[in-house]
């Protein structure tokens, strides 16, 4: 069971921006645990976007960014490009779980 | 640098162990996380690099055990009294970061373990 929200789709045309929400709560997010982001291509494993909050692993463009603040987290992909299309999700550490927590993930879709 | 295997068809309330085979470094804290069939995430084990140290989700609590060896490169997950909710595809993965404030990086392809009658 997720214990982050996010929202199930979000959608923009080549070269805009989108965000993708991650909505925790006390346990998790709320209570200062950093907040990462994957990138699953279709047919692939997840791949890494952003950890700690901010951070892009080498490789990942800076087209991908990410933010937090109190119980929430937010990925923004600016540039849009068809190859973009895939599900995202956020992930942290629950401390009533004792455990890691993974967002409902989002579909990004471009037009 | 990270190849599951050992999925495969199995019956609810039997075993299956799966294998994951590490092409590289072989110290760190490492994870087992599945994705049901069209639906998202969830986190099952984790174990330190001794071995010392484990984890699990409550979901699988007292029916999963995580294992490694570490001169061999591999991590175990031995899976018992399967249910048909266990379907999913199980990736291992490598935990960077620090005891909480943990990210996965990189992960495996995957083994597809299906629990049917």
């Amino acid at each position: 069971q997720s214990v982050l929200t996010q929202p199930p789709s979000v959608s923009g045309a080549p070269g805009q921006r989108v965000t993708i929400s991650c909505t925790g709560s006390s346990s998790n997010v709320g209570a200062g645990y950093d907040v990462h982001w994957y990138q699953q291509l279709p047919g692939i494993a997840p791949k890494l976007l952003i950890y700690a909050n901010i951070n892009r692993p080498s490789g990942v463009p800076d087209r991908f960014s990410g933010s937090k603040s109190g119980t929430s987290a937010s990925l923004a992909i600016t540039g849009l490009q068809a190859g973009d299309e895939a599900d995202y999700y956020c992930q942290s550490y629950d401390s009533s779980l004792n455990g890691y927590v993974f967002g409902t993930g989002t579909k990004v879709t471009v037009l | 640098q990270l190849v599951e295997s050992g999925g495969g068809l199995v019956k609810p309330g039997g075993s299956l162990r799966l294998s994951c085979v590490l092409s590289e470094r072989f110290g760190d804290y490492m994870s087992w996380i599945r994705q049901a069939p069209g639906k998202g995430l969830e986190w099952v084990a984790k174990i330190s690099g001794s071995g010392t140290y484990i984890n699990y989700a409550d979901s699988v609590e007292g029916r999963f055990i995580i294992s490694r060896d570490n001169a061999a490169k591999s991590l175990f997950l031995h899976m018992h009294s399967l249910r048909v909710e266990d379907t999913a595809v199980y990736y291992c993965a490598i935990q960077r970061g620090g005891l909480r404030e943990v990210w996965f990086d990189p992960w495996g392809r995957g083994t597809l373990v299906s629990v049917s009658s």
